[in-house]
């Protein structure tokens, strides 16, 4: 069975630090990845997308970055995180042919002081 | 783009039935309706998708109007475990969807 992984689950950070969220799939191949975040009280909100290695698409604008090393290996990193970027932070994949059906991890709470 | 409408929050009484309401009137005639629902703390899980007929799995049942512009998901008996935030999903072309702020669902006991 398909199985997804976060680290950390709870992350404080200082402004200006830098970061690096991972995420890790397992027992499929080829999968499609994504990052959303969720800030307090709102919706989600699509970060980053990846349909492959090293294919990665940009929703919006921000001082944010993702990696995708490997087939299941999603990165989530920032050089300089700022108050803004708290948020609960979901990594999810899906069946390539399938995109409305996705799977989401256990998230990471990340707080910038 | 197609976007959807939903209350912010709503009550159901522990064993009651629920009826989650949506509009998506600007929804296309290919397009599916999918929903999600993410309890406390947690990332979002499907729940259910349907096209034009009403749809049926071990979580939950999809009602579509005949117009498809709105759609209502129905938990027949309605848990504490069922205390949570459903989102009703707008499609879009491409490999990615929306999320917005969804239904707040309180499970009275």
């Amino acid at each position: 069975s398909q199985t997804i992984h976060q680290w950390p689950a709870t992350l404080v950070q200082p402004v200006g630090s830098p970061l690096s969220l991972e995420c890790t799939v397992e027992g499929t191949s080829n999968p499609n990845l994504y990052w959303y975040r969720q800030a307090a009280g709102r919706g989600l909100q699509l970060l980053f997308y990846s349909i492959g290695i090293d294919q990665i698409s940009s929703e919006v604008p921000q001082n944010l970055s993702a990696s995708r090393p490997q087939d299941r290996q999603f990165i989530l990193s920032s050089k300089k995180l700022l108050l803004s970027d708290s948020g609960f932070y979901l990594c999810a994949w899906s069946v390539r042919r399938d995109v409305y059906e996705q799977y989401f991890g256990p998230g990471t709470r990340l707080t910038v002081t | 783009d197609a976007k959807t409408t939903q209350p912010n929050s709503m009550e159901s009484n522990e064993e009651e039935p629920v009826h989650l309401p949506c509009n998506h009137s600007t929804i296309s005639g290919t397009d599916y309706i999918h929903w999600y629902r993410q309890l406390p703390s947690q990332g979002p899980e499907y729940v259910i998708h349907g096209l034009t007929s009403n749809v049926n799995n071990r979580m939950a049942s999809l009602a579509i109007a005949e117009d498809r512009k709105s759609s209502t998901l129905i938990l027949h008996r309605a848990t504490l475990r069922d205390a949570a935030v459903y989102y009703c999903i707008p499609p879009l072309t491409g490999n990615q969807f929306y999320f917005g702020t969804g239904t707040s669902l309180t499970v009275i006991p």
